[in-house]
């Protein structure tokens, strides 16, 4: 089965720890994307690569790092610089005919305290 | 389940009832939106797309409606379903590779 897959669903960190969430896709995606979504917000854009070893700043990359290595994988690492680091995090790619169309993967609850 | 749909919007509607869900866009240069529908726990599921040179557009038991004039698109879902029942928000994309994501509606049906 095609789609995108972010490993694990539930992760627990300490406050000063950085911490590594997976992001994997099978679906010959050129880009791929890193969201935070928070209680009552809508989505907002970390990071996004187009190519490999390619990525841009979204609106709220501070606190963030990411790493395009390989077409089908998208780590993003949330440092201890990042000051509410506690949210849902949400990886998509989409395919460069119809880049609007945005597949998301399950998500990762992260909760750091 | 997750907390998206804390603090949200609320629409209630009956089983087989139709339902309208609004949404106020920010960039009048923005050409192309899209509606998503997020389960409790899960990623946003794509459900259907309009393009800023079309007023509507028509999928299986859902209609996109797009007022360019005040900035406002809908989503009308006909015959509602339990399976229904999901936060939905829209996205604006003024430029490539840059989504607007509303803070959503969540659906509540009652069978």
């Amino acid at each position: 089965d095609g789609g995108i897959t972010q490993s694990p669903k539930y992760l627990f960190r300490k406050e000063g720890q950085n911490v590594t969430l997976s992001c994997e896709q099978n679906l010959n995606h050129d880009a791929m994307y890193w969201y935070r979504q928070d209680p009552g917000q809508g989505l907002r854009l970390i990071y996004y690569s187009q190519i490999v070893n390619d990525f841009q700043k979204g609106d709220i990359a501070e606190g963030y790092s990411v790493s395009r290595e390989k077409k089908e994988s998208f780590p993003l690492t949330v440092t201890s610089a990042q000051k509410n680091p506690t949210a849902f995090y949400l990886c998509a790619s989409s395919s460069g005919g119809r880049h609007y169309e945005q597949y998301f993967g399950p998500g990762t609850r992260l909760t750091v305290t | 389940g997750e907390s998206v749909g804390l603090h949200l919007p609320t629409l209630s509607v009956q089983e087989g009832d139709n339902s309208i869900i609004n949404c106020a866009y920010s960039n009048s240069a923005s050409d192309y939106f899209i509606w998503y529908k997020q389960e409790s726990g899960k990623g946003p599921q794509f459900i259907i797309d309009i393009r800023s040179n079309m007023d509507k557009r028509q999928g299986q038991r859902v209609t996109v409606l797009l007022n360019k004039t005040v900035k406002h698109l809908s989503l009308q879902i006909a015959a509602t379903q339990p399976g229904d029942s999901a936060v939905y928000f829209c996205a604006e994309i003024p430029n490539f590779n840059k989504f607007y994501f509303g803070s959503g509606t969540k659906l509540n049906v009652k069978p």
